[in-house]
């Protein structure tokens, strides 16, 4: 049974510095691996889509990499701005079938 | 393009009491979820529809949940009686996954809120 964790639970940086956010998935026979962006009493964001030949996936400053060998998946932000702030979530998609299985999420503050 | 649409956003409730969650997709996505998130968890998966059958319930507790996708398009799930432990946001999501053409991207609605008093 796939597990997803997300550590750490929360994370507090100043604006302006480079950050990675880690999903960490226990089988590595997955489809694709989404990274969300969740605000406070929102829906979920879609943000990237890692598809499993991929290595890695860039949206503005937003960059997604996946090594399926290791089960680990980051998401790096470069520059980071107080709008910046949310809880951030992986979802891991099996191979056979399987819908997505959700991390519990990484609680992100950008203070200015 | 329009998104996913959810109604009513929030929602307070006696135990015991039955409501009702609306969810319309993105024109033209095949599949349609319901998930469950509890305070500081992730998403859990209630229900998956692809078109008006139900492919994956195995977590819907059935004996108080149903769900159901007439016509292929929008959806209606529904908690009857509702339980304390059933205050959660509930989540519809949509992604174009038809039979094996798995693009797999999802997209959600603004959620349910839902409080069980």
């Amino acid at each position: 049974k796939q597990e997803v964790t997300q550590i750490p639970a929360a994370l507090s940086v100043p604006e302006g510095e480079n950050l990675v956010l880690n999903c960490s998935f226990t089988d590595s026979a997955i489809y694709n691996l989404q990274w969300f962006r969740q605000d406070h009493g929102k829906g979920l964001t879609s943000l990237l889509l890692i598809q499993s030949s991929q290595r890695e996936q860039t949206s503005g400053r937003l960059n997604a990499s996946l090594d399926k060998s290791s089960g680990r998946s980051t998401l790096y932000i470069a520059a980071s701005q107080p709008g910046d702030s949310a809880t951030y979530l992986c979802a891991v998609r099996g191979n056979y079938g399987q819908n997505f299985v959700f991390g519990p999420g990484t609680r992100l503050s950008v203070l200015p | 393009e329009a998104g996913v649409a959810q109604s009513p956003r929030y929602k307070i409730i006696e135990k015991r009491q039955s409501v009702a969650f609306w969810c319309n997709p993105i024109s033209g996505h095949a599949t349609l979820y319901w998930y469950q998130q509890i305070l500081g968890q992730g998403p859990k998966l209630l229900i998956q529809f692809q078109n008006n059958g139900v492919v994956d319930d195995s977590q819907l507790p059935k004996d108080r949940f149903s769900a159901e996708r007439l016509k292929g398009v929008d959806s209606t799930l529904k908690i009857q009686p509702a339980k304390l432990e059933d205050s959660a946001v509930y989540l519809c999501a949509s992604s174009l996954d038809r039979g094996t053409a798995r693009t797999g991207e999802l997209f959600f609605g603004e959620g349910s809120r839902l409080t069980v008093l």
